[in-house]
């Protein structure tokens, strides 16, 4: 059952410390997509990754956030330093770049105090 | 720019059918999409629609398009209490050269007795 798979689940950080947060996307997939999700903003795309190259990640906060495909099996978001402010659930997705159909991780609930 | 809006609450009996609108903004989208999340997890597509057809019926789901107005709907048969989540519409928007799932804020279905 092919599916994509978010570590951790669940983080909670205090404000300053390093998140990382990573993601194995189903095998044969070509793009990778991290949105995060909060009550106030709904789904937010941070980055776009299409056969490891970032196209977009004009969504992320650039001083803080980077993201990274070091292979085909894994990506990965880092927040550093982390903040309150970036509480969240955090999404990974995968695809084809056909037809836009998108496979949605659990997600990692990040916490910052 | 793109922009998807939708209601954000929808509340129905058992066994009524659930209506729940979206509209977009981008004409050039080639797919439209509901997603359905559940508490805790991802989400998960239900269905897709091409921007060609004006109507699409999976069992107890049946979507309409309409392309003039840019309006997009979900009937849900027989709703069910399974049926509570988040509804997500989506529309496929080519930007930068690549397909960018383009999310509205959800639509919180409830279902009671």
């Amino acid at each position: 059952d092919a599916r994509v798979t978010q570590t951790p689940r669940h983080k909670v950080t205090e404000m300053g410390q390093e998140v990382t947060m990573r993601c194995q996307p189903i095998l044969g997939h070509n793009t990778v997509f991290w949105y995060r999700q909060t009550m106030m903003q709904g789904l937010e795309l941070l980055a776009y990754f299409r056969n490891r190259a970032p196209l977009d990640d004009s969504g992320m906060p650039k001083d803080r956030f980077s993201a990274e495909m070091p292979d085909a099996t894994l990506a990965t978001l880092k927040i550093q330093p982390s903040e309150p402010r970036d509480s969240a659930v955090y999404f990974c997705a995968s695809g084809l770049d056909l037809n836009g159909e998108l496979f949605f991780g659990e997600g990692s609930r990040l916490t910052v105090l | 720019g793109e922009d998807v809006e939708q209601s954000l609450f929808l509340s129905v009996r058992e066994g009524d059918s659930s209506v729940i609108n979206c509209t977009y903004t981008d004409s050039s989208s080639t797919y439209l999409y509901w997603y359905k999340q559940e508490p805790g997890a991802g989400l998960q597509l239900l269905t897709y629609i091409f921007s060609n057809m004006d109507m699409k019926q999976d069992q107890r789901l049946t979507v309409l398009l309409n392309k003039k107005d840019k309006h997009l709907s979900l009937r849900i048969a027989d709703t069910q209490t399974g049926d509570s989540a988040i509804y997500f519409c989506a529309e496929s928007s080519l930007s930068g050269g690549y397909n960018k799932l383009i999310f509205g804020a959800g639509t919180r279905l409830a279902v009671h007795p």
